[in-house]
């Protein structure tokens, strides 16, 4: 299994540009998340997802679009990008409730600097 | 508002030695509390976790002690390594609401074991 995949690894936007980053995990889980990086903050939530067609906004989600498709699948879209955007984004998946793990597997990052 | 607040910033202690890492929730309903450990470049990965119906866990080297009445909990690493060296963040999520996926960080600390 290649587990939580993202891409592109890295990304340099200019302001007001747009671009989706791309989410992809093959272990069949029905939760999948994206969190945002920044020094001092920890992970904050954006959106996430409870299974296909369901999505629901996290902690800090303007500025981002989600959809869920498919299960493997959970892009995120920068509809105008903004230096505040700049940041680390983390794609993570877990499965549905299970007592014993309610383990979150992330992805390996995508870093992103808006000029 | 951070609901889950985590300390030091960062630490270093000698190998051999025991690191300390505390954190503590405003948010009673919180019933999950996994620790991540993140090397750099990569996302991170859960470490251990604990219930609130325990008062203690330990998996090797790695302690939560939880103490539910301060709201707080804490991550001992016995024996610290040089290859311990990374960041690590508590986290908390409420079970009932979607197996954990929506997890609230701490702000992370950076561990150094100096050999």
């Amino acid at each position: 299994n290649a587990g939580v995949t993202q891409t592109p690894k890295f990304q340099v936007l200019k302001t007001g540009q747009s671009m989706t980053l791309q989410c992809a995990q093959d272990m069949n889980h029905e939760y999948m998340s994206w969190y945002r990086q920044d020094p001092g903050m920890g992970l904050r939530l954006i959106h996430y997802s409870v299974g296909a067609g369901i999505t629901d906004q996290g902690e800090v989600p303007n500025g981002y679009n989600v959809s869920r498709s498919t299960t493997e699948d959970f892009p995120l879209r920068l509809l105008s990008a903004a230096p505040s955007q700049t940041s680390v984004y983390f794609c993570a998946s877990s499965y549905s409730r299970r007592v014993e793990s309610y383990e979150q597997y992330f992805g390996p990052g995508t870093r992103l600097t808006v000029t | 508002q951070q609901q889950v607040k985590q300390s030091p910033q960062s630490l270093i202690v000698q190998k051999g030695g025991i690191s300390i890492i505390n954190c503590a929730y405003e948010n009673t309903a919180f019933d999950y509390f996994p620790w991540y450990q993140q090397f750099p470049g990569k996302g991170p990965a859960l470490l251990i976790a604990i219930r609130p119906d325990v008062s203690e866990k330990k998996e090797g080297r790695f302690t939560i002690s939880f103490n539910k009445s301060a709201k707080q909990f804490s991550l001992h690493i016995m024996d610290s390594q040089p290859g311990d060296s990374a960041t690590y963040f508590c986290a908390a999520s409420m079970s009932e609401e979607t197996s954990g996926s929506r997890l609230t960080f701490g702000e992370g600390t950076q561990l150094t074991v100096n050999p």
